[in-house]
C-alpha cells in the first residue's frame, strides 16, 4: 500500500516568512495529491491539490510543487500570516485502495 | 446543503462496552470513509464504503470493529467491547465519486474516550 512521509513535525516561523513543508510518497501509481489544514478541534479541510500530469499549483499565497520521479510533494506558504498556524497535512491516492492515505502533520506555528 | 453530520461528537464509554458512531454524508455523496486520528498523529485510514457496499476495509482492525453504510440512513462506525487504547478521534469524510477524483469533506469527528 502507499506510505506517506511528512517533513518536519513542528515547524515555527516569523509572521511574514515563508514556510516550507515536504511529503514523499512510495507507490508511483498515486496521481492525486491533496493537502489539508486542520485548526485545534476542527475539521481537516482541503486548501489546494494537484494531480499527477501537473508539476505546479498556485492559489495566492498557496502552493504546491510535484516532482513524480523522487516521489515528492511540497507544500509553500508565502507571507504567512497568525491565522495560518494549524496542522497541515499531505495525502496521496495510490493504484490500490481508493482512500486517501495521509501523513502524520507538520504544526505550523506563525511567530507575531 | 449541510456539511457531513458527524454525531455524537463526544462519546464516553467503558471497557468493554460498545461504542456507535454515526455518519451522513453531505447530499448527494455516495462515497464515505472513516479515519481514525490519535493525539498528534495524522489521520489513519480504516474502511471506505458506498451505499451497501464495503469497498476497502483494510485499515480497519479484524477484531471489533465493522461498518456499514445501509441504503437508507447514516453510515454508522461499530467498535464492539472497547479498550483503551480506542480512545481517539474519528473522522468521517464523504464525496460525490471517490477519493481520487477530488476533495473529501470532513464531518467535526466524533471523540471517543474509554474509561
Amino acid at each position: 500500500g502507499e506510505n506517506v512521509e511528512q517533513h518536519p513535525s513542528t515547524l515555527s516561523v516569523q509572521e511574514g516568512d515563508s514556510a516550507v513543508i515536504k511529503c514523499t510518497y512510495s507507490d508511483s501509481a498515486s496521481n492525486y495529491f491533496p493537502w489539508y489544514k486542520q485548526e485545534l478541534g476542527k475539521r481537516p479541510q482541503l486548501i489546494i491539490d494537484i494531480r499527477s500530469n501537473v508539476g505546479e499549483k498556485k492559489d495566492q499565497r498557496i502552493a504546491v510543487t510535484l516532482n513524480k520521479t523522487a516521489k515528492h510533494f511540497s507544500l509553500h506558504i508565502t507571507e504567512t500570516q497568525p491565522e495560518d498556524s494549524a496542522v497541515y497535512f499531505c495525502a496521496a491516492t495510490g493504484g490500490g485502495a481508493d482512500g486517501l492515505t495521509f501523513g502524520k502533520g507538520t504544526h505550523l506555528i506563525i511567530q507575531p | 446543503n449541510a456539511g457531513v453530520m458527524q454525531n455524537p461528537r463526544h462519546l464516553v464509554r467503558r471497557r468493554g462496552q460498545e461504542a456507535r458512531l454515526r455518519c451522513s454524508p453531505m447530499k448527494g455523496h455516495s462515497h464515505v470513509y472513516w479515519y481514525r486520528q490519535l493525539p498528534e498523529e495524522g489521520l489513519k485510514f480504516m474502511v471506505y464504503l458506498q451505499k451497501e457496499n464495503i469497498i476497502d476495509e483494510s485499515g480497519m482492525p479484524k477484531e471489533r470493529f465493522s461498518a456499514e453504510f445501509p441504503k437508507e440512513g447514516p453510515s454508522i462506525l461499530r467498535i464492539q467491547q472497547v479498550v483503551r487504547g480506542d480512545s481517539a478521534a474519528y473522522f468521517c469524510a464523504s464525496s460525490p465519486s471517490g477519493a481520487r477524483s477530488g476533495e473529501l469533506f470532513f464531518g467535526e469527528g466524533s471523540r471517543l474516550t474509554v474509561l
